[in-house]
């Protein structure tokens, strides 16, 4: 079965700093990548998609992400974070429209 | 723009009652979701359909029921709900192939007591 990994549970960052959220997972065929964020009280919103073409991806608000093929990775790079940043961030991978596995979530904390 | 709606946005029940949470989208997209939300799980998800009359199980489908008689909207019913279904409920609808997103609702908190 597809599975998901964000080892990442709780990250805690001062605000400036650079921030990486690891996603690995486990499908080895083509596969469709997706960036969420859910900001407190709200729904989740998309970030940023990949499906095909540059492996290095940007979406909103400053984020990008780099899929790795050989490592089964989609990694969340923002260079430097703001407060309002502060939002739990789900990695998804799909292969169909009806097969999407989301992570456990990743709750970032961006401190003044 | 509307986009999704989820109704209601709280509810709290007694375990044994029959819950029907409802989802409505205005984009005409043919796949529809619903999904559960709980600490430490992520989203899971629990039926999903391709189309009107067409509805799937997804990873966690027991004590849930759901219909999809028009294209927009996807009532996700608890026939008896159990405390163990206490959680965060979010609708969400997609185009239809793999590489477009999913769009989602607000979600609805259930309480069960």
């Amino acid at each position: 079965a597809q599975s998901v990994s964000q080892h990442n549970h709780h990250v805690i960052l001062s605000e400036a700093a650079s921030l990486e959220l690891g996603c690995n997972y486990s499908y080895g065929g083509t596969v469709n990548l997706f960036w969420y964020v859910q900001y407190p009280g709200q729904h989740l919103q998309l970030l940023l998609k990949y499906f095909s073409g540059d492996p290095l991806v940007k979406g909103i608000k400053g984020f990008e992400a780099e899929f790795i093929k050989s490592k089964f990775s989609f990694n969340l790079r923002k260079p430097s974070v703001q407060w309002s940043d502060t939002a739990e961030y789900f990695c998804a991978v799909g292969r169909t429209a009806s097969k999407l596995t989301f992570g456990t979530g990743t709750r970032l904390q961006v401190t003044l | 723009d509307a986009g999704i709606t989820q109704s209601p946005r709280y509810k709290i029940t007694e375990t044994g009652r029959q819950v029907t949470l409802m989802c409505h989208q205005t984009w005409s997209h043919s796949y529809m979701f619903w999904y559960r939300q709980d600490l430490g799980h992520g989203l899971r998800l629990i039926y999903y359909s391709a189309a009107a009359d067409i509805t799937d199980k997804g990873e966690v489908s027991d004590g849930y029921v759901v219909s999809r008689s028009k294209t927009e909207n996807f009532p996700l019913t608890l026939e008896s709900a159990t405390r163990s279904q206490t959680s965060v409920y979010f609708c969400a609808s997609s185009k239809g192939q793999g590489y477009q997103p999913q769009h989602f609702g607000d979600g609805t908190r259930l309480s069960i007591l």
